[in-house]
């Protein structure tokens, strides 16, 4: 069935690394590639997002990768800070411009120290 | 802000009782997806509504319904309460043609006991 798999499943950096989330997906028909950051207690955030059609995208301190032959693909946010910390969750699915059922990974909880 | 909203906030009901959740989307959008996020674990989607008409269900039970309003609003409704039920119940919105980008709510904490 469909799978999303995220890894790790906690991640420490010092303030200033770089931090890297891997996730790997089972249907090779999803198309559309969310991810998002919660914090404790709060809704989940729209962070970044990207679509089969495109290979990297960048937002300022975060990027996303993917790649569609190996099933994976990865977040990374460089010069972390402190307010990086958070649950980061990755989610695939596939988008036919109606039904968009969003498959999630487990989260990972990122902890970011000064 | 996304605008999404849900109500209410936190929920503490007994095994075998009923329960009503709403969800309003944000403006402009039309599809309204319903999720449940146990402790620790990634968002399990229920299903989803488009056009006041359910669109797609996860592996949830009967007893898990929903319900579309014409001004886009949701509500999800539990029936026969387990312990398992309780978790964060979570709404999303989204515009069918923009790219389904989903934004979600604050959620509903649910507490069976």
């Amino acid at each position: 069935g469909e799978n999303v798999e995220q890894h790790p499943s906690t991640l420490s950096v010092q303030e200033g690394d770089s931090a890297v989330i891997k996730c790997t997906y089972s249907d090779s028909a999803s198309n559309y590639f969310p991810w998002y950051k919660q914090e404790l207690g709060k809704r989940p955030q729209l962070i970044i997002d990207i679509r089969s059609n495109v290979g990297e995208k960048k937002d300022q301190r975060i990027a996303v990768t993917l790649n569609k032959t190996a099933k994976h693909f990865s977040l990374h946010i460089t010069e972390t800070q402190p307010e990086d910390s958070a649950v980061y969750f990755c989610a695939a699915s596939k988008s036919n411009g109606g039904y968009n059922k969003l498959i999630f990974g487990a989260g990972t909880r990122l902890a970011v120290h000064p | 802000e996304t605008g999404v909203t849900q109500s209410p906030t936190h929920l503490i009901k007994t095994r075998g009782q009923q329960v009503t959740l709403r969800c309003s989307s944000q403006s402009g959008h039309n599809t309204v997806s319903w999720y449940q996020q146990a402790l620790g674990q990634g968002p399990q989607f229920i299903f989803q509504y488009y056009r006041e008409e359910e669109n797609g269900r996860g592996n949830f039970p009967p007893r898990f319904s929903g319900l579309q309003f014409p001004n886009y609003s949701s509500e999800l409704n539990v029936n026969a309460l387990e312990l398992d039920d309780s978790a964060l119940y979570l709404c999303a919105s989204s515009l069918v043609g923009s790219g389904d980008t989903q934004y979600f709510g604050p959620g509903t904490r649910l507490t069976v006991l």
